[in-house]
């Protein structure tokens, strides 16, 4: 089965740093692109940034570039969002994802909570 | 990069309605759109691929159409168990890519 499982629920205050995790199993980890999508209480999907781990080609959209960091140890079969310092506005449901033409499976998400 | 607009934000109709989602890109993206379902608390669920195609045991009440800049979804009757909110997602400049605002659909 292809699947994808993400790391546990986190809270952090502001300012911390924070690395989040994706381990995917069941498919050939290095071909396919892995992407992070973030949603906010009650609002929408955003897609965030996207990494190939064969190569660790890494993209991201221009809302997020700066914000977070992308990567990936294929060794491991595990793709990571990473954070330097939190703000109250990255709390959040993060959800990473298998994409290529249609993004499929989902991991079940990981809320990361930022609070003083 | 490209914008995809979709509306209604919200709707309200009653179980055996048609639904109709619509969503427009920014710049012509060909069929290179899909369709996903959200449950509170779940991950998103692919219903509708490259623009018309019904995803493998997605139920045959879900539809899509459209090509180039406008799209549409529909629900030909709708049931309670579709409640949810649905994305619409383009895929044109992979490997990047950009989810509609959504449309929560709930039961008048």
């Amino acid at each position: 089965e292809v699947q994808l499982v993400q790391s546990g629920a986190e809270v952090k205050k502001p300012g911390e740093s924070l690395k989040i995790s994706c381990k995917g199993s069941g498919y050939s980890f290095t071909s396919y692109w892995i992407g992070w999508v973030r949603q906010m209480p009650g609002k929408g999907l955003e897609w965030m940034g996207i990494i190939y781990p064969g190569d660790s080609d890494t993209r991201y959209s221009p809302s997020f570039q700066g914000q977070v960091t992308i990567s990936a140890d294929k060794s491991i079969s595990t793709a990571y969002l990473q954070w330097s310092s939190l703000k109250a506005s990255d709390t959040a449901m993060y959800y990473c994802a298998r994409h290529g033409t249609i993004s499929d499976p989902w991991g079940q998400g990981t809320l990361v909570t930022v609070s003083s | 990069d490209i914008q995809m607009t979709q509306s209604p934000s919200s709707l309200s109709a009653s179980v055996g309605d048609r639904v109709t989602i619509t969503c427009q890109a920014s710049q012509d993206i060909s069929n290179y759109l899909n369709w996903y379902q959200q449950k509170p608390g779940k991950a998103p669920k692919l219903l509708i691929y490259d623009a018309s195609n019904l995803e493998t045991g997605v139920p045959s009440r879900f539809s899509g159409s459209g090509s180039g800049t406008d799209f549409t979804f529909t629900i030909s009757s709708l049931q309670p168990e579709d409640i949810a909110t649905y994305y619409c997602q383009q895929y044109d400049n992979l490997p990047t890519l950009t989810f509609g605002g959504g449309t929560k659909v709930e039961i008048k």
